[in-house]
């Protein structure tokens, strides 16, 4: 198993510039999440998809951000514009059903600067 | 108040001693607590999780949940520098997302 899959790793943008992320969750699992990681604010939940559905978006910081989950195997997080304020490392997740169970597997993160 | 409290650390532990890492919750309706380990420059990984009250052994690893206290903890027995990582307590709030706290930087000293 190839485990979830992200790209791009890195992304280096200047301020207004669009962002789109990238999100291949594990095959079989239902729930995706998306996260963003910083050192002042630790790890948030952003959104989250059940069965390619968004069933709790009050994480996104502003309608700058949107995401997307048009199948089972592929999300997107967008970004529009982007802002120095957005640099962190955003998480993409994904589990099978009792999602509170919190077995969660992540991927590897995009490390994002925006300058 | 925070929903998921940690000490940032760095704690220090030598290594073959016992490393004891402590989380409170805000949210009395939890019901579901995690452990994740997140080594520097990577992704979090789940190592533990505990839904009852008491002690929740595996390997060399203990958690402890405490309801009445609001409070969770991971033991790390004969540690070892592997161990070296951020630890992050998850609890599942009343809505029904994992809340991360923002985890506590464990140093394991050889």
């Amino acid at each position: 198993d190839a485990g979830v899959i992200q790209s791009p790793r890195h992304e280096v943008t200047e301020m207004g510039q669009e962002v789109t992320l990238r999100c291949k969750p594990i095959s079989g699992h239902d729930y995706l999440f998306w996260y963003r990681q910083t050192m002042m604010r630790g790890l948030e939940l952003l959104i989250y998809f059940n069965n390619n559905v968004p069933i709790d978006d009050s994480g996104m910081p502003e309608d700058r951000f949107s995401a997307k989950m048009p199948n089972a195997s592929f999300s997107t997080l967008k970004i529009q514009p982007s802002e120095p304020r957005d640099s962190a490392v955003y998480f993409c997740a994904s589990s099978f059903s009792d999602h509170l169970g919190g077995n969660q597997y992540f991927g590897p993160g995009t490390r994002l600067l925006v300058l | 108040q925070k929903e998921v409290e940690q000490n940032s650390g760095p704690l220090s532990v030598p290594e073959g001693a016992i490393a004891s890492l402590n989380c409170t919750y805000s949210d009395r309706g939890s019901q579901s607590f995690f452990w994740y380990r997140q080594y520097s420059g990577k992704s979090p990984e789940l190592i533990m999780s505990i839904y009852s009250n008491g002690d929740k052994e595996d390997g060399r690893f203990t958690a402890q949940l405490n309801k009445a206290s609001q409070y969770v903890s991971l033991l790390i027995r004969d540690s070892q520098p592997s161990d070296s990582a951020t630890y992050l307590c998850a609890v599942n709030s009343r809505d029904d997302k994992i809340i991360f706290g923002k985890g506590t930087r464990l140093h394991i000293l050889p």
